[in-house]
């Protein structure tokens, strides 16, 4: 089974400094790990997957998450907030090993950047 | 235009009327998926689809109803509207990659509305 926990339903951040949004994940085996983020009335848009390989991985708009597999976490980070950041984040897993193609979401985080 | 187009965007109606929401995609993507997404769930999957004419249950799947004739179309039927199905419906859909690293790309969504 795979499983993906989002522990914080918001996050309050100052514009310019750096953020983080919490993901922490379960599968039985390697994770396929991946962020988007929906902004209001919209869809939700891709930002990063980790696959394989470096832990640390670049996506959308400066964001950047490290795979952390002692810690099963896969947090979100960007060095500078801007108040455009502002919007829902969303956490997903697949475990390929299962057989399934379809990932687990976490309940989403709220990001609020306060100019 | 290429994408993935959601209609109707708002639909009001009313208890034990029947409502389709229909999802369109132009890139023939073989996986479409529906969500439904509600303040403290998250997004939570109701059908999904690998192919046309392949249809399976998702993690909500009471009172709706799914087909796939066609790879492009993947339209969501509520056969009896209730209250409880009051909410913002996303489509979905992604490729098949050998790697199963594929990427689920959203509509804007369809705020339905049971009064």
């Amino acid at each position: 089974a795979q499983s993906v926990a989002q522990p914080e339903d918001q996050v309050n951040v100052a514009e310019g400094n750096p953020l983080t949004v919490k993901c922490t994940y379960s599968v039985s085996g390697n994770p396929y790990l991946f962020w988007y983020v929906q902004y209001p009335n919209r869809g939700l848009q891709f930002l990063l997957k980790y696959i394989t390989g470096d832990n640390l991985v670049k996506g959308s708009y400066g964001f950047e998450a490290e795979f952390n597999k002692s810690q099963t976490s896969f947090h979100l980070k960007k060095p500078s907030a801007l108040v455009s950041d502002s919007a829902l984040y969303f956490c997903a897993v697949r475990d390929p090993s299962g057989g399934s193609y379809i990932p687990t979401f976490g309940r989403g985080t709220s990001l609020i950047v306060h100019p | 235009d290429a994408g993935i187009t959601q209609s109707p965007r708002y639909k009001i109606t009313e208890t034990g009327r029947q409502v389709t929401l229909m999802c369109h995609q132009t890139w023939s993507h073989s996986y479409m998926f529906w969500y439904r997404q509600d303040l403290g769930h998250g997004l939570r999957l109701i059908y999904y689809s690998a192919a046309a004419d392949i249809t399976d249950k998702g993690e909500v799947p009471d009172g709706y109803v799914v087909s796939r004739s066609k790879t492009e179309n993947f339209p969501l039927t509520l056969e009896s509207a209730t209250r409880s199905q009051t909410s913002v419906y996303f489509c979905a859909s992604s490729e098949y990659l050998l790697s199963g690293a594929n990427v689920l790309t959203f509509g804007a969504g369809s705020r339905l509305t049971v009064l």
